[in-house]
């Protein structure tokens, strides 16, 4: 097992273009969970997903994101129109269960920006 | 609202010097507390998880304790290598999502 698994680990991209982040989580972990984190904050919850269901959606998720987990396994967040301000780290993380919270294990992160 | 909130947001220490990092929570009720530490450029990595008051876990030179309002990560006698931001983040009912907090940036001086 080689843990959570992001690509690519950078991204630039001009202001107006769209991009797509992968995610490979821990290949039992039926839980994903899509962070954002800009400097000197913690995470930022973006997005849930338990196998190919999408349950929960931040309400400060803007129209322009949009996330998929085909099948249950990897998943994708795509930013379409980008903005400087969506410049961040965005970090995919992983857990082993359901029915109640348990720890999760993070990937390396992908850092946007977008100039 | 909920929320997490950790303090301070940055320590110094010397090595050897034993302290506490703070995280204080308001949330509609806890299903869970974990702590992570974070190096620069790279993703959370899991410590600990605390699910009632008067839990106390341990890790080496980290222990980590939860009561009612709070939860303490204490680090006795840090070293340089202990240096790291270090995140509480807290699990609500109704809700799938985790709280975290801003970090403790800790730096611990040879």
């Amino acid at each position: 097992d080689t843990g959570v698994s992001q690509n690519p680990r950078h991204k630039i991209t001009k202001r107006g273009q769209n991009v797509t982040f992968r995610c490979d989580p821990i290949s039992e972990h039926n839980r994903l969970y899509w962070y954002r984190q800009t400097l000197g904050q913690g995470p930022e919850f973006l997005t849930y997903f338990q196998n190919e269901a999408q349950l929960e959606k931040s309400r400060l998720l803007s129209d322009r994101f949009s996330a998929e987990r085909p099948k249950g396994s990897f998943s994708t967040l795509e930013i379409q129109r980008t903005e400087q301000g969506d410049s961040a780290m965005y970090l995919c993380a992983s857990s082993p269960a359901t029915g109640t919270f348990y720890e999760q294990y993070f990937g390396p992160g992908t850092r946007l920006t977008v100039t | 609202e909920d929320q997490v909130t950790q303090s301070p947001e940055a320590l110094r220490l010397q090595e050897g010097e034993s302290s506490s990092l703070n995280c204080s929570y308001t949330v509609s009720g806890l299903r869970g507390l974990f702590w992570y530490r974070q190096d620069p450029g790279k993703g959370p990595e899991f410590l600990f998880t605390l699910y009632s008051a008067g839990e106390e876990k341990e890790k080496e030179r980290l222990k980590a304790t939860l009561t009612k309002k709070e939860s303490f990560l204490h680090i006795t006698a840090p070293k340089p290598e202990d240096s790291a931001t270090y995140l509480c983040a807290a699990g609500t009912s109704g809700t799938y999502k985790y709280i975290f907090g801003t970090g403790t940036r800790l730096k611990v001086l040879a």
